[in-house]
Parts: structure tokens; sequence; C-alpha cells
């Protein structure tokens, strides 16, 4: 049982590129998210789903986009690369839409420089 | 101000020694509280929460909730190595919308 499984684990980007975060889990959890984690800072939702075909900006969805064709599968991406977006991304899942008691299932995250 | 205010550490304590971590808050309409461990380079796991005031035991750890106070705090006893991470506190009002509001997380090590 893998969970979550973020790719890339490191990536570095120039300024302007573009790239997409891979996410995927084998849970079967409905509820899936983005989250980016900076020094000092908790941690910072861009976007989420509620299931396939779902999605909705969370609190810093600016500079992203994100898709969900299957149950599984969530992936990020951004256009057009700025230095603000250099951070570490978590992509998470969770059975139940107040995940209080069961928690969100993180993944190992994604550590983004963009130089 | 920040919603969730967490103290980044770091904070070293000696193997066997008594931890407490804490967090306060401004938001009256939390009612879930939740502790994650983050070990380096890895994404947080739910360590314990807690519904509303009051303490929750896990064997060595205790989450405590004050409501009153706006404060949390998570208590590990005869802390180890293997406790050395960063925790981060989490708190949601439970009315959906996805809105659960992480603090910045604290680092412990723990000395052997």
């Amino acid at each position: 049982n893998a969970g979550v499984t973020q790719t890339p684990k490191f990536r570095i980007l120039k300024i302007g590129q573009s790239m997409t975060l891979q996410c995927t889990q084998d849970m079967n959890h409905n509820y899936m998210y983005w989250y980016r984690q900076d020094p000092g800072m908790g941690l910072k939702l861009i976007y989420y789903s509620v299931g396939a075909g779902i999605t909705d900006k969370g609190e810093v969805p600016n500079g992203y986009n994100v898709s969900r064709s299957t149950t599984e599968d969530f992936p990020l991406r951004l256009e057009l690369a700025a230095p603000s977006q250099t951070s570490v991304y978590f992509c998470a899942s969770s059975y139940t839409a107040e995940p209080a008691n069961y928690g969100y299932t993180f993944g190992s995250g994604t550590r983004l420089t963009v130089v | 101000q920040k919603e969730v205010e967490q103290d980044p550490g770091p904070l070293s304590v000696p193997e066997g020694a008594i931890v407490s971590l804490n967090c306060t808050y401004s938001n009256s309409a939390f009612q879930y509280f939740m502790w994650y461990r983050q070990y380096s380079r890895k994404g947080p796991e739910l360590l314990m929460y807690t519904y509303s005031s009051g303490n929750k035991e896990d064997g060595r750890f205790t989450a405590q909730v004050d409501k009153s106070s706006k404060y949390i705090s998570l208590f590990i006893r005869d802390s180890q190595p293997s406790d050395s991470a960063t925790y981060l506190c989490a708190m949601s009002a439970g009315t959906g919308g996805f809105k659960t509001i992480f603090g910045a997380g604290t680092r412990l090590f723990v000395k052997a």
C-alpha cells in the first residue's frame, strides 16, 4: 500500500518555465489537496478536489492550475515559474471532508527551486 | 496576526525528558485540534487529534486543549531520539470548506 506518491522529489526550474507535479494515491480517497510549505510558515492550501472532475481554489492558488480526471491522480501545473514559487509542495488525500479524526495522508513532497 | 501561532524552536532536550509543545490561536470557532509529526524530508503524519476541550492520551503522548485560553499543548513523556522531528499543530472549525489551519511547526531535537 503506497499511500500518496509524488514525483519528482526535486526539481530546479528557470524563471518562466512550466512543469507538472504529479500526485497519485491508491487509497480510493475522494478528497485530495495540494499544499506548499515555506520556512516559518504553516502549510498553505493551493487547490483541493472533492472528487473526479471537481476542483476548487484554496488560499494561495495564483500561478497554479490543477485537474482531476480520475480518483487516483491530482496533478499540479505551474505555468511561468517565478522565484516566489520556490517551496516544498505536498500532495495529500483524506477519507472525509473534515479530516480531523482520520487525518490527511501526505506524500513525501517535491522540493522546487526557481532560479 | 496569524490565526495559529507556534514557536518554531528549535527545542533541544536530553533523552528521557518531558517535552511540552504549544500553539495559541485566535479563532474561537475552532473545534478540532490536531498534531502532526514531520520527519526531515518527509510529509507530515497525523499523531493525535482532539475534539473540543480536554485531554487525550496515547502512549507517551498527551494532547491538551484549553479553549477558554485558546491554547493547545502536546506533551511527550520519556522522549526518545526517534521523537526528533518537527511538530505541527493544526485546527479546524469542523464546518467544512477545507479550512484546516496549520501552525508553522516546532523543531524538536532529543539528544541521546
